[in-house]
């Protein structure tokens, strides 16, 4: 079945400093990937959209110049976190859509990352 | 708004069978999905159900009425493996997800 292989699982880093979380479908292309974002106890929360070949979008209140979004390829996006702070804390998750598979195809996760800012 | 309701937590007993229900309000339908997440994990895809009606897959099944806006997730022997998060969730006329909080589900020996 289609692979979503997402790195690193997890990282620890100092306040201040920039994180990247990869998100690679491994056996099928994607036009289109998502970023979510989970707190402790809570549901996902879409953060945005990652296009291939264009910028993402971005849901209300995410800010965009702080998670740089790239999606240089239809198999790999990156989410940059930048100046990173504790409040950013949380369990980072990705998925993709096969492009072959129609817009209401079930998503395709990666095994998500968990950020630890200190 | 949109909105989607399902419990907060439920317990079973192993080999037991339980129903997690859920209701929706979204702009437009173009199906519900059921996702497993187990703590620290990410989702894992479980159904998905766009007609009305029951899907069976094996000791899960979905069931969807789309005039009631209301569907059920149907898990049969319970294995304590299956304790974990069930995730409700529509795609709207939009093709955006609207993600339900996910009810808790507690299988106990």
């Amino acid at each position: 079945g289609a692979v979503v292989s997402q790195h690193p699982s997890w990282v620890i880093c100092k306040s201040g400093t920039s994180v990247k979380i990869e998100c690679r479908s491994l056996d099928f292309q994607a036009t289109t990937m998502f970023w979510y974002r989970q707190f402790p106890k809570q549901s996902l929360m879409l953060m945005a959209t990652s296009n291939e070949g264009s910028k993402a979008t971005y849901e209300q209140g995410v800010e965009k110049d702080k998670f740089l979004i790239n999606h240089a390829s239809l198999t790999l996006s990156t989410l940059t976190v930048t100046s990173a702070h504790p409040e950013d804390s949380s369990f980072y998750i990705c998925s993709a859509r096969d492009m072959t598979e129609g817009d209401n195809s079930p998503l395709h996760f990666g095994n998500g990352t968990r950020l630890t800012v200190t | 708004g949109q909105n989607i309701d399902q419990p907060t937590e439920m317990t079973a007993t192993e080999g037991a069978i339980v129903q997690i229900n859920c209701t929706y309000q979204t702009s437009g339908f173009n199906g519900l999905f059921w996702y497993q997440q187990h703590a620290g994990e990410a989702p894992t895809f479980l159904s998905y159900n766009v007609l009305d009606g029951l899907e069976e897959k094996g000791r899960f099944s979905s069931f969807l009425s789309r005039s009631k806006g209301y569907s059920y997730l149907l898990l049969k022997e319970l294995q304590m493996k299956d304790s974990a998060s069930y995730l409700c969730v529509v795609m709207d006329s939009n093709y955006q997800l609207i993600w339900g909080a996910g009810t808790k589900l507690i299988i106990k020996p």
